[in-house]
């Protein structure tokens, strides 16, 4: 199971973090993804982390204004998102990458992280 | 990367097959993944690698491709089908998820 931090409200230009904790499985084996959800809309890749090494991919949308860490012993990782703006108001999911790889999919989600960035 | 389109929603009569299609230039050379997302609750997969189907997912559901088209075919509809369905690809190291499909059973 993953487990994600509590909701949040923002004012535009602070940052965010948002932790995601797994339970039942070997943390570091898996690459985890971070995905949001704006209200209304489809879910929007963010990136990627691998939770062994820590290796990062991110989308180019983001790039420069998100971050990607990881805490093993903790089986934890967060998604720091800098600058915040009106628009990066939605749920963020971090969802784990099967162990059969990419192409197998992502297997299990965490509950969603509600952020709103409100002034 | 590129972009992958759904239609916006998709109506079945309970116990019909509903088809759901995703297309984009180069989803022919690329696994496509599926996704279920009911109201209020994180995506769920449900097809992988084109037409796989995860344990615990019902047979009901099943996946195909054909060029650069994708299609998520649910058969026997039931009233719990109705949910929000994306499709998911890679695009090089970058994930590309379409704009999501609404099935409602009518």
């Amino acid at each position: 199971q993953l487990f994600q931090s509590g909701a949040e409200v923002k004012r535009p230009g602070a940052s965010l973090k948002v932790s995601c904790k797994g339970s039942g499985f070997s943390f570091t084996t898996y690459a985890l993804h971070w995905v949001r959800q704006a209200p209304g809309h489809s879910l929007e890749w963010m990136g990627w982390i691998n939770a062994g090494n820590g290796n990062t991919q991110y989308s180019q949308k983001f790039q420069g204004r998100v971050t990607f860490t990881r805490d093993t012993p903790a089986n934890t990782v967060s998604m720091d998102l800098r600058s915040l703006r009106f628009e990066d108001t939605a749920v963020y999911y971090c969802a784990r990458e099967s162990a059969g790889g990419r192409y197998h999919g992502m297997d299990v989600w965490g509950q969603g992280t509600t952020v709103t960035v409100s002034s | 990367s590129y972009e992958v389109t759904q239609p916006p929603s998709v109506s079945v009569s309970p116990g019909q097959t509903a088809s759901i299609p995703c297309s984009g230039d180069k989803l022919g050379d690329e696994y496509v993944s599926w996704y279920q997302q009911r109201p209020g609750q994180s995506p769920m997969v449900v097809i992988y690698q084109n037409n796989k189907r995860p344990s615990g997912i019902p047979e009901r559901f099943s996946g195909s491709k054909s060029g650069n088209t994708a299609t998520l075919s649910i058969s026997g509809t039931q009233s719990m089908d109705e949910a929000d369905y994306y499709c998911q690809a890679w695009g090089g190291n970058i994930v590309i998820f379409g704009g999501g499909t609404k099935l409602t059973v009518l």
